[in-house]
């Protein structure tokens, strides 16, 4: 079973910020946390992914608490492109690891 | 220049047929997946291998038997076909180590349909 719990779904006006909450209140000390998506009928894409440090890429933002029970993927100038289904995956780091997608929130982004 | 391409993207086929879906990685990655996402959207793993070597095995019926003939392929022969195989089948490859993002790649899909 998946040791995360998204909300089914979310919307967000194109050009503002899309915030993504993500509760993870089992996590061990070595899993980190991973967030994927998957745009309609296509594999699911690597975004982000954090231990404890808040991290920002190209894509996206990840927020984490300090007691690393929860987390938000933040997407800063949401674009239709995003409209798709966001994943957010604890797992150990390593490739032997399994990722265990749960049900994901749908992020619907409306012009 | 494809990360991770499967073959074919789309298979129509009778109850009881054999078939195979074949993917290929050339991103040097050593490890690979096979996933299922049925018609609810649920994606699940089902095998992994790792220098050709199979690390997770999911509890998958005997019908399905992975082969991988070298690191950059891992190929899912499917025997017998039911109902309950028709999905979407993913494969991904990633690069084992402690070093970079550990993510994965996913190919684009092979959608199974059982007749």
């Amino acid at each position: 079973d998946a040791k995360t719990t998204q909300p089914t779904s979310m919307d967000c006006a194109e050009g503002r910020a899309a915030n993504l909450p993500c509760n993870h209140s089992t996590i061990s000390g070595n899993e980190y946390v991973y967030w994927y998506r998957q745009i309609h009928s296509q594999g699911p894409q690597y975004i982000i992914h954090g231990l404890k440090n808040n991290e920002t890429n190209e894509m996206a933002s990840l927020i984490i608490t300090e007691d690393r029970k929860s987390s938000t993927l933040i997407l800063p100038h949401a674009t239709l492109r995003d409209t798709a289904v966001y994943y957010c995956i604890v797992r150990a780091y390593s490739s032997a690891s399994k990722i265990i997608f749960g049900s994901g929130t749908r992020l619907s982004i409306r012009p | 220049d494809t990360a991770v391409s499967q073959t074919p993207k789309y298979l129509v086929t009778q109850m009881g047929n054999d078939k195979s879906i074949k993917c290929e990685q050339n991103l040097g990655h050593d490890t690979m997946y096979w996933y299922k996402q049925d018609s609810k959207k649920f994606l699940k793993i089902m095998f992994s291998y790792n220098n050709k070597e199979l690390i997770i095995n999911e509890t998958v019926p005997n019908r399905f038997s992975p082969k991988s003939p070298d690191k950059a392929h891992l190929n899912l022969h499917i025997n017998s076909l039911e109902l309950g195989d028709s999905a979407v089948y993913f494969c991904a490859s990633s690069q084992s180590g402690t070093s970079g993002r550990n993510e994965q790649f996913f190919g684009p899909g092979t959608r199974l349909t059982v007749l």
